[in-house]
């Protein structure tokens, strides 16, 4: 069966720090795969999806950027974070047809 | 940007009770999806109605899709203090990208023991 894994689960890192998170799946190849942040009490934003290795699409302008290094694994990254990138972040994934996709656990960040 | 729009954003019933969710949305879709998120935790996907259906069934979840009105409801009947959680609606738009849903903002339901 297929499974997703995301850590950390939380993290708080200082304005201006840098940032990686980490998004795996098990179970399955070739996923389409999606980074999501989800603010307090608002619905999931997306940020970034991918559909290969080394094929980003960004939806947002923001210093955040992603990379898909390997099949199965996705990552989000920042040079140097804003109080505004505090939120929950949501990996996805999904394998073609059917439509729906599968989340991942999520990381909580707060920047101080 | 958000297509779906979900009403209301909270609703608060008793067990045993139905729970009606509401979701309008402004373009074209392939399909609407309803997704499940506990407090803290990733979504979980409960049920696809696809654009050329109008009624659909799984367990306790009835979902109605009207493209006319572009609206959707979920129906949770019976419902459990299990079930307290956000819930949202989610488009696959025609026309677009084969690959993105959008997501609505999401109604917070709270089933009191």
């Amino acid at each position: 069966s297929q499974t997703i894994h995301q850590w950390p689960a939380t993290l708080v890192q200082p304005v201006g720090s840098p940032l990686s998170l980490e998004c795996t799946v098990e179970g399955t190849s070739n996923p389409n795969l999606y980074w999501y942040r989800q603010a307090a009490g608002r619905g999931l934003q997306l940020l970034f999806y991918s559909v290969g290795i080394g094929q980003i699409s960004s939806e947002v302008p923001q210093n955040l950027s992603a990379s898909r290094p390997q099949d199965r694994q996705f990552i989000l990254s920042s040079k140097k974070l804003l109080l505004s990138d505090s939120g929950f972040y949501l990996c996805a994934w999904r394998a073609g047809l059917p439509f729906e996709q599968y989340f991942g656990p999520g990381t909580r960040l707060t920047v101080t | 940007s958000q297509q779906g729009e979900e009403d209301p954003q909270a609703l608060s019933i008793q067990e045993g009770e139905n729970a009606t969710m509401n979701c309008s949305y402004k373009t074209s879709i392939n399909n609407l999806q309803w997704y499940r998120q506990n407090s803290g935790r990733g979504l979980v996907h409960l049920i696809l109605i696809r654009s050329n259906e109008r009624e659909k069934h799984s367990g306790r979840l009835r979902v109605t899709l009207d493209t006319s009105k572009k609206s959707s409801s979920l129906l949770i009947t019976a419902s459990r203090a299990a079930d307290t959680a956000s819930y949202f609606c989610a488009t696959q738009n025609s026309g677009g990208s084969n690959y993105k849903l959008t997501f609505g903002k999401g109604t917070l339901l709270t089933v009191n023991p």
